[in-house]
């Protein structure tokens, strides 16, 4: 078993929909979480990133972590065809030195 | 500012062969990590280098291996080539090396290794 698991999908959603994005995970000692947008032949950018559990909002994207279910999210409001796209989660301990943990990575594709 | 430069861009070698792979950070970033992205185990962490030291390596064989120069510009090498190890070979720079206090991470756009 994987320690972060993420569905490969493809992902196919109109234009302006509501996307949702999600990992589990099984180690209890993460303690940073990450989601990175990834276009084709381009590295990982990232775009959320949070400490331990709660929410965080950054424009068009929300992100939340529930430690108790080892379970983080990402959602996508007013979903454009530029946000087509692969989106990988990470994790990382403390004291971690940059050494992410990433799932599998979720493509999604937004059609006009 | 420039980002992160990784050359070459694409790769063709034979098994058997050795690679060397480079990476320049942004300026003022001392630390580079490297990852190994392939279709099938995804984004793996090679090691992370900050001021020359290797602080942290991934669950990889010896024949990966790494180095940082005085300009935090940094290589890995892979001795001994096999068909497995084609992949997307990505490299990443931070200030310190500590995302952990929300340092971004900047990744390049990979050198795609081809063993053939």
């Amino acid at each position: 078993q994987k320690e972060v698991e993420q569905d490969p999908g493809p992902l196919s959603v109109p234009e302006g929909a509501i996307v949702s994005l999600n990992c589990t995970y099984s180690n209890s000692a993460f303690q940073y979480f990450m989601w990175y947008r990834q276009y084709s032949r381009k590295g990982p950018e990232l775009l959320m990133y949070t400490y331990s559990s709660g929410n965080k909002e950054d424009g068009r994207f929300t992100a939340q972590v529930d430690k108790s279910s080892k379970y983080i999210s990402l959602f996508i409001r007013d979903s454009q065809p530029s946000d087509s796209a692969t989106y990988l989660c990470a994790m990382m301990f403390s004291g971690g030195y940059n050494k992410l943990i990433f799932g599998a990575g979720t493509r999604l594709a937004v059609h006009p | 500012k420039a980002g992160v430069t990784q050359t070459p861009r694409y790769l063709i070698k034979t098994r058997g062969q050795q690679v060397t792979l480079s990476c320049s950070p942004i300026s003022g970033h001392r630390s580079v990590s490297w990852y190994q992205q392939t279709p099938g185990q995804g984004l793996q962490f090679l090691f992370e280098y900050f001021s020359e030291t290797q602080r942290n390596k991934g669950n990889f064989p010896g024949r990966f291996s790494g180095r940082q120069f005085s300009n935090s510009r940094s290589e890995m090498n892979v001795s001994t080539l096999e068909l497995g190890d084609s992949a997307l070979y990505l490299c990443a720079s931070s200030t310190r090396g500590q995302v952990a206090t929300n340092e971004k991470l900047f990744f390049g756009s990979g050198t795609q290794l081809s063993v053939l």
